[in-house]
């Protein structure tokens, strides 16, 4: 059984680096293949994909974030860590970790999500 | 990057009634690689529909995809109590991570 759980802070202040955890189980991050991803989703609108990480560890950045995320894996851990800076209240969302689909980057299980609100 | 365009924002329909969700892409998809999740208020979204047109495991058949280059279409066939939620398409053939749609909420009308 596939499970994943996002883990942090609820409440981070504007210019604030926030710092998230995936936990999961039923499968390994080092099989060939495998990957996960961060997306986050404001409350009321649409989701966005964030961050990958695969087995090999290659890394993959949405453009318009780039410059703000690193996407990390302990694989004895079974953990995947994203970590945001420079936080704004626009970046106010629920923030979802997913495992990656066998055939391609789609997201085939995902957590239960944790909601980051950016508030002074 | 490739922006996905979802119609309509919102479709109005009864249980037992045919659903019809489309997804346009700005550039051709390459190789079909569109996804769709539901999501239900409160929870995670759910896989669906990989490749186009593969259902997920445990995916009721009456859930469909197809289409194919710029012009996806998510079809459920009866509607049922539990199936109004939003829908997103997701597109993974270029530049990873994806992108979604914005979103179509399927509500009882």
């Amino acid at each position: 059984q596939i499970t994943l759980k996002e883990s942090g802070p609820t409440l981070v202040k504007p210019t604030q680096t926030l710092t998230l955890t995936c936990t999961f189980s039923g499968f390994s991050l080092s099989t060939s293949g495998v990957g996960v991803g961060w997306i986050r989703q404001p409350p009321g609108k649409a989701l966005e994909w964030l961050a990958l990480i695969y087995w090999d560890d290659d890394k993959r950045y949405s453009p318009s974030l780039k410059s703000r995320l690193t996407i990390t894996k302990d694989t004895s851990k079974n953990q995947v860590v994203l970590t945001m800076t420079n936080m704004d209240p626009v970046d106010t969302a629920t923030y979802y970790c997913a495992r990656l689909g066998d055939y391609g980057d789609y997201a085939s299980y995902w957590g239960q999500g944790t909601l980051v609100t950016v508030s002074s | 990057e490739i922006v996905l365009t979802q119609s309509p924002g919102t479709l109005s329909l009864s249980p037992g009634e045919r659903a019809t969700l489309s997804c346009r892409a700005s550039q051709s998809v390459s190789s079909s690689y569109l996804a769709w999740y539901q999501q239900k208020p409160g929870q995670a979204p759910r896989l669906l529909i990989y490749g186009a047109s593969s259902r997920a495991t445990g995916i009721p058949d009456r859930f469909s995809g197809s289409g194919s280059g710029t012009d996806f279409t998510l079809t459920i066939s009866r509607l049922e109590p539990e199936d109004f939620a939003v829908y997103y398409c997701q597109q993974y053939g270029s530049s990873p991570p994806g992108t979604f749609g914005q979103g179509t909420k399927v509500e009882i009308k």
